[in-house]
């Protein structure tokens, strides 16, 4: 079953916008990964939080950490048209290796 | 970096017949690999994954199985194709340690008429 389930599953903005995805999971975790994905395309990783981070940075992304909530969101600011595309947040479970667990993912379209 | 190579990036087959995907890494040495399905708007599946040559642990049962004859190549095969085997196959890697993120390659988009 999927571990982390993303929030809105559609997102269409207009450029220069903030997009805002939330991500929820269910069992302790190692830490928590953001990919991005263009259609037809294989997943990019954006950013990786652990477990005992709460906040992290990288360029135009932010991605927020919740451990006692299980929840996770990534925030892009200041959105341009090359963003759009599918985000998915992946858990990394204790216990599981470096195996991950994807969501179903937020599909983005910003429009120029 | 990791560089991830799959192939061919789309395939058409009939049902029943037989499926060899590849994946070959370059970048890394002694990588975890693994295969992944997508169905068209979802997220991904686990299909197996491989911690070393040889070695291949299965996630969901299915008609499909995978090899590992050298460290960085890893093969999805099925020996008869069935209908619910059409979707996006992904190959993905990372180096072994805690707290490492996967590269993908661009995945094989697989059609069974």
């Amino acid at each position: 079953s999927q571990q982390g389930e993303e929030d809105p599953q559609a997102l269409s903005i207009q450029e220069g916008e903030n997009a805002t995805m939330n991500c929820s999971y269910k069992t302790s975790i190692n830490n928590l990964q953001w990919y991005r994905q263009n259609s037809g395309r294989g997943l990019v990783h954006l950013i990786l939080i652990r477990s005992n981070e709460r906040e992290k940075h990288s360029g135009r992304l932010r991605v927020t950490l919740d451990t006692s909530k299980k929840s996770s969101s990534l925030l892009i600011t200041a959105s341009r048209a090359a963003d759009t595309a599918s985000y998915f947040c992946a858990t990394d479970e204790r216990n599981a290796g470096n195996m991950l667990t994807f969501g179903g993912g937020t599909r983005l379209m910003v429009k120029p | 970096s990791q560089t991830i190579h799959q192939w061919p990036a789309t395939l058409v087959q009939p049902v029943g017949s037989p499926l060899s995907l590849e994946c070959t890494v370059e970048g890394t040495s002694n990588p975890n690999l693994y295969w992944y399905r997508q169905a068209a708007g979802r997220g991904l599946q686990l299909l197996f994954y491989s911690v070393g040559i040889g070695q291949i642990s299965s996630e969901v049962p299915q008609n499909l199985s995978a090899s590992r004859p050298q460290d960085r190549q890893f093969i999805l095969s099925s020996k008869k194709l069935l209908l619910s085997d059409s979707g996006f196959y992904l190959c993905a890697s990372d180096p072994r340690g805690n707290n490492q993120p996967q590269h993908f390659g661009d995945g094989t988009r697989l059609s069974i008429l």
